[in-house]
């Protein structure tokens, strides 16, 4: 079946490093492929998506680029911030389906 | 806009007893699923339903069922609690596009139920 691989947490950084969380996923066909952020007593909020190989999500400074020779999509930051502190999920909707498919969770801390 | 509408935010029940959570979706959106997250297994996808029928399922027990209603408002039901039901229920409402299956999903703040 489907599934996504994250990297372990918690990842702690200090204030303007540089951040990468690892993220591979299985599935059949082509998925549409997320990042998610969950802020602490909060549900999930959608950071960015990439929909077919190559397209790169992007947003609040964030990136992620849909590899689909590595099957992985990475999510990185040039400079964290504090506001950053969160757990980051990657999730996967495999094609003709609405159920995410989820990783375990990145806890990123930032400290400044 | 109003967001997704989930309550009660929190609930403590007892083994054994049933419990319903209520999830109003954005409006116009006309899908909505179900996720559980536990410490232990993560997310995990329960249920969507869209048009008051249910269209996919997660590997759930049968003591989990949901419903939608005709202004896609949905409730999900546990029944005979177990301890280990003990979770973050989280809803999602996404547009439901003919013929696409990429639409972002939106998640309200969860329901914390606490089985003791």
């Amino acid at each position: 079946g489907d599934s996504v691989t994250q990297m372990e947490g918690p990842v702690t950084l200090s204030e303007e490093a540089f951040l990468t969380i690892n993220c591979t996923y299985t599935a059949t066909g082509y998925p549409s492929l997320f990042w998610y952020v969950q802020y602490p007593g909060e549900g999930l909020q959608l950071l960015l998506k990439a929909t077919k190989a190559d397209d790169k999500g992007s947003n609040k400074g964030f990136e992620a680029t849909y590899r689909k020779e590595t099957t992985s999509f990475h999510l990185e930051k040039g400079s964290v911030q504090v506001s950053d502190s969160a757990v980051y999920f990657c999730a996967l909707s495999a094609a003709g389906r609405r159920a995410l498919t989820f990783g375990s969770g990145t806890r990123l801390q930032v400290q400044p | 806009k109003a967001g997704v509408t989930q309550t009660p935010r929190y609930l403590i029940k007892t083994r054994g007893q049933q419990v319903t959570l209520s999830c109003s979706p954005i409006s116009g959106h006309r899908s909505v699923s179900w996720y559980q997250q536990t410490p232990g297994q993560g997310l995990q996808f329960l249920f969507e339903y869209f048009s008051e029928t249910q269209r996919n399922k997660g590997n759930f027990p049968g003591r989990f069922s949901g419903r939608q209603f005709s202004n896609s408002r949905s409730e999900m039901n546990v029944s005979t609690l177990e301890l280990g039901d003990s979770a973050l229920y989280l809803c999602a409402s996404s547009l439901k596009i003919t013929g696409s299956s990429v639409t972002e999903a939106f998640f309200g703040q969860g329901t914390r139920l606490t089985v003791v």
